[in-house]
């Protein structure tokens, strides 16, 4: 069965700070795809980034940075300079080939302290 | 485009009424699903469907149902309402492929007294 885990249920750090948003994930596929989606303070559902797991190069975009490590089954997400705005809450979300369900973890709320 | 709609946006209603929530897409994705939100809970899947005609059940669909008879329409109906449902529900469509990206609708946030 797969399984998301976000071991942090409440982040809060200091603007210009950077931090790091942990995601393990279980899974017996071998192909499969990770997801990170932001939630801001409005409600709606953000699309961020999607990794397939043939591919464990970091992606960067912006202040963005994600690191996926296959052999520790993490798909980490590291914000770098951080702003209010980044205030939300982050979720990552895992999908196997073959299956039509997007397993979540629980969520990640930050809170960026001007 | 304006991608994945959700009507209402808000709604209160006693136990045991009924309703339906609207969802619709204008992307032509075949495949569109039915989330509950709840604190500390993360998203959770109730109904999908791959294509009109065809819906499935998700983790928790018990006390909902759906129906798709267009590509673009996917509602979630409430036969009696609980207040176990009082919950953010949320669509979400995408295209055929099963880990293609999700995109996903404003959310309805309903409450069951």
């Amino acid at each position: 069965a797969q399984k998301v885990t976000q071991a942090q249920t409440e982040i809060s750090v200091v603007e210009k700070e950077d931090v790091t948003l942990d995601c393990v994930y279980e899974t017996r596929d071998t192909t499969y795809y990770l997801f990170w989606y932001k939630q801001p303070p409005s409600g709606e559902l953000v699309f961020l980034i999607r990794r397939n797991s043939f591919d464990e190069q970091n992606e960067i975009s912006g202040r963005y940075s994600w690191n996926f490590q296959k052999s520790t089954s993490s798909f980490n997400f590291t914000i770098t300079a951080s702003q209010v705005v980044d205030s939300a809450v982050y979720f990552c979300a895992l999908g196997e080939a073959g299956s039509y369900q997007l397993t979540f973890g629980k969520g990640t709320k930050l809170s960026v302290i001007p | 485009n304006a991608g994945v709609t959700q009507t209402p946006k808000f709604q209160v209603l006693k136990t045991g009424q009924s309703m339906t929530l609207q969802c619709a897409q204008d992307m032509n994705h075949e495949y569109m699903s039915w989330y509950r939100q709840d604190p500390g809970m993360g998203l959770r899947l109730i109904h999908y469907s791959v294509g009109a005609g065809i819906t499935d059940q998700g983790e928790v669909p018990n006390g909902y149902n759906v129906s798709r008879s267009t590509t673009e329409d996917f509602p979630l109906r409430l036969l009696s309402a609980a207040p176990s449902q009082t919950s953010v529900y949320f669509c979400a469509s995408r295209l055929a492929g099963t880990t293609d990206t999700q995109y996903f609708g404003p959310g309805t946030r309903l409450t069951v007294l």
